[in-house]
């Protein structure tokens, strides 16, 4: 199985700072069609998951623009530009190139 | 508006069978997979697999590979996900999400049923 290691797993930020988050991937991601299905979940207290971003890089449908997808070889980041209030939550990286699918560990996003 | 919806919270014995539902609505619901994840209390997301509903292909993850079975029901466009004999170790959160295979994106998700098994 594809290991998806999150860091950090707490992310203290401030209102209007950026973040990141990063996962690291035990194989490469790279599928037989070029694609890298890369995703990352956003998901908030109470909530059910919600996708935000997509093959790496491609913003889900109504997703905010500060939020950014990115990554290489076993290397991927999702970047807030600027953190709000209904930002705080647990986000995920999950891995469906190959099967079995698997999540990172998660991540959990508060605000200082 | 393409929404996934649940049946309602549960609450089992060790020992008992249980059968879950998940309801597509807004699309075609044999045009698109169907993933299953369990949350367990305050940790993270796993995949039980995916199916489906088209010609009833199925993915089991190892982990829960002859523990869970995946079915649906076309003409109700619904999913079922079914235990034939739970365990307190399968108390959680089960959420369907449909999966486009060919965009890798997985959305809408259904808002989870609540899983309590214990004695």
């Amino acid at each position: 199985d594809i290991v998806m290691t999150q860091t950090p797993l707490s992310s203290p930020v401030t209102l209007g700072q950026p973040a990141s988050i990063s996962c690291r991937s035990s194989q490469g991601l790279v599928h037989s069609d070029g694609n890298a299905y890369l995703s990352w979940l956003q998901q908030r207290p109470g909530q059910p998951p919600r996708l935000l971003i997509y093959k790496m890089s491609k913003r889900f449908s109504g997703v905010a623009d500060r939020f950014s997808g990115s990554g290489a070889g076993t290397d991927f980041t999702l970047k807030i530009s600027r953190v709000e209030a209904e930002d705080v939550g647990v986000y995920y990286c999950m891995q469906s190139t190959q099967f079995p699918y698997t999540f990172g560990q998660g991540t959990k996003l508060e605000i200082k | 508006e393409v929404q996934l919806v649940q049946s309602g919270a549960e609450v089992k014995k060790p020992g008992e069978s249980l059968i879950i539902s998940c309801k597509g609505s807004g699309y075609s619901f044999t045009t698109y997979w169907i993933a299953w994840v369990r949350q367990m209390p305050g940790k993270g997301l796993e995949w039980l697999g995916i199916f489906n509903p088209g010609d009833s292909d199925t993915r089991y993850s190892p982990s829960f590979q002859g523990q869970v079975t995946f079915s649906a029901d076309k003409s109700i466009s619904t999913a079922f996900l079914q235990w034939s004999s739970l365990k307190a170790s399968d108390t959680g959160k089960y959420y369907c999400v449909r999966l486009d295979r060919g965009s890798g994106s997985f959305d809408p998700w259904g808002q989870g049923t609540l899983v309590t098994v214990s004695s």
